[in-house]
């Protein structure tokens, strides 16, 4: 069974950088053609899809983040990371971490999500 | 605003249907059969019930079903229980200079 699970720090500053990596366990990150995604959903509202990484490395992000993201891949630790620039009190949410199957537009494996928030 | 449209509330009683919308385009949900639906309950990570429009994943329920007509995508509940009681979010793939996904606003789905 695979499972997902995302750390890193619950508070940054503003114009700061958000950082947070997602740990795959139960199989490997470079297995199947699976893409591994960063999602995220703001208290009371719905979800945002912010981008996301084949095991190749290469990626792609949501055009209204692309400026300030950063997703990278270590397979040697079976993790994939997320980076997140220049943040404002708009950027606190629940952060979760994905598996991408079906070409990496259905998501079937989320991890619990983590509160990251913006604030001085 | 959501680029797929939801309506923000659907409810029915135990043993009902219900239908819950996703509205988009022809760049998305009426282009691409990538639609896919999930289930949150409060506090907890989604869950995938239909992928490729009607496509349901091992262990979902044979209640739910999805299908689309034109730019409309569409879940439908069957034989509703308490524990249906949930936020449903719609999602598509779009065509765009780079591929993503986009998601509709939520269904608060109540169960009578």
């Amino acid at each position: 069974q695979v499972q997902l699970q995302e750390s890193g720090p619950g508070l940054v500053k503003p114009s700061q950088t958000l950082s947070l990596t997602c740990t795959v366990s139960g199989g490997s990150i470079s297995s199947g053609s699976y893409y591994w995604s960063w999602i995220r959903q703001p208290a009371g509202k719905g979800l945002e899809w912010i981008g996301r990484i084949y095991t190749s490395g290469s990626t792609n992000y949501n055009p209204s983040l692309k400026s300030r993201v950063t997703i990278s891949v270590d397979t040697s630790k079976n993790q994939f990371s997320l980076k997140l620039s220049s943040v404002t009190a708009a950027d606190t949410a629940v952060y979760y971490c994905a598996r991408g199957y079906s070409y990496g537009y259905s998501f079937d494996y989320w991890g619990q999500g983590t509160l990251v928030t913006v604030s001085s | 605003q959501s680029a797929l449209t939801q309506p923000a509330s659907v409810s029915g009683s135990p043993g009902q249907s219900i239908t819950i919308s996703c509205t988009g385009t022809s760049s998305d949900v009426g282009g691409y059969n990538y639609v896919s639906w999930y289930q949150q309950h409060p506090g907890k990570a989604p869950k995938l019930m239909i992928y490729e429009v009607s496509n349901r994943p091992s262990g979902v329920s044979n209640r739910f079903s999805g299908s689309k007509s034109g730019n409309t995508a569409s879940l439908t509940i069957s034989g509703l229980q308490a524990e249906d009681e949930a936020d449903y979010y719609c999602s598509s793939y779009t065509s765009s200079s780079t591929p993503y996904v986009v998601f509709g606003g939520g269904t608060k789905l109540t169960v009578l």
